[in-house]
């Protein structure tokens, strides 16, 4: 039973365009949502997290949404480069101190110069 | 610099015969955590630690054992692999107010 589902396996966005990966959650006890990035032949490097007392939370480029409600996340990535081309793993855990990261199946993102 | 250090990266085994996959922090981080990834699974957390002498199951423990005798290691143990843990695996480290995980470079295990 997949708990973090990121439902598009890949990708593909023109340079300089904005980018959004998706990903639902089932666990209504998911607090703190992460977002990762993975190049080949490297471990997945942090990139963004929100609490769920927030909808919004920004860093330069990047902003992840948060809908409770629908138990929706997104990552926007604006503008993309092609140094954003890597896999982008959502997770999710029940506080921030979990010792459990529940991880979805990633989204291969391409950026086509 | 600080870092989680996984070895070997690469490892080809046949059934059955026993290998330990090494891990190591140098962050003094209470926390860590082994995860295999699979195509269309995401990463699937096997064990995890949070702190010397405790360890405790995550959501695919079957086969694998841990140990962390020391802050700094968490070693990964199959006694008898089979072609089924065949996968990327992954060590993690955190601080145990932090959420935000380390990640080793991954070991690539393949069981003929």
């Amino acid at each position: 039973d997949q708990q973090v589902k990121q439902n598009s396996p890949s990708l593909s966005v023109q340079e300089g365009r904005i980018s959004i990966l998706n990903c639902d959650y089932t666990n209504s006890m998911f607090d703190y949502f992460l977002w990762y990035k993975k190049y080949p032949a490297e471990g997945p490097t942090f990139l963004i997290s929100i609490s769920s007392i927030k909808d919004k939370n920004e860093d330069g480029r990047f902003t992840v949404f948060l809908n409770k409600s629908a138990k929706h996340l997104s990552l926007h990535i604006v503008p993309s480069q092609p140094g954003d081309s890597a896999v982008y793993f959502c997770a999710a855990s029940e506080n921030p101190g979990a010792q459990k990261l529940v991880f979805g199946q990633g989204t291969r993102l391409t950026i086509n110069p | 610099e600080a870092q989680v250090t996984q070895n070997p990266r690469y490892l080809i085994t046949v059934t059955g015969k026993k290998l330990t996959v090494t891990c190591s922090q140098n962050m003094n981080h209470e926390y860590m955590s082994w995860y295999r990834q699979d195509p269309g699974l995401g990463l699937r957390q096997i064990y995890y630690s949070m702190n010397v002498e405790v360890t405790d199951k995550g959501d695919v423990p079957e086969g694998y054992k841990v140990s962390r005798k020391e802050k700094r290691n968490f070693p990964l143990i199959l006694e008898s692999p089979s072609p089924n843990q065949t996968s990327l695996y992954f060590c993690a480290s955190k601080g145990t107010f932090s959420t935000e995980a380390f990640f080793g470079q991954g070991t690539r295990l393949t069981v003929v």
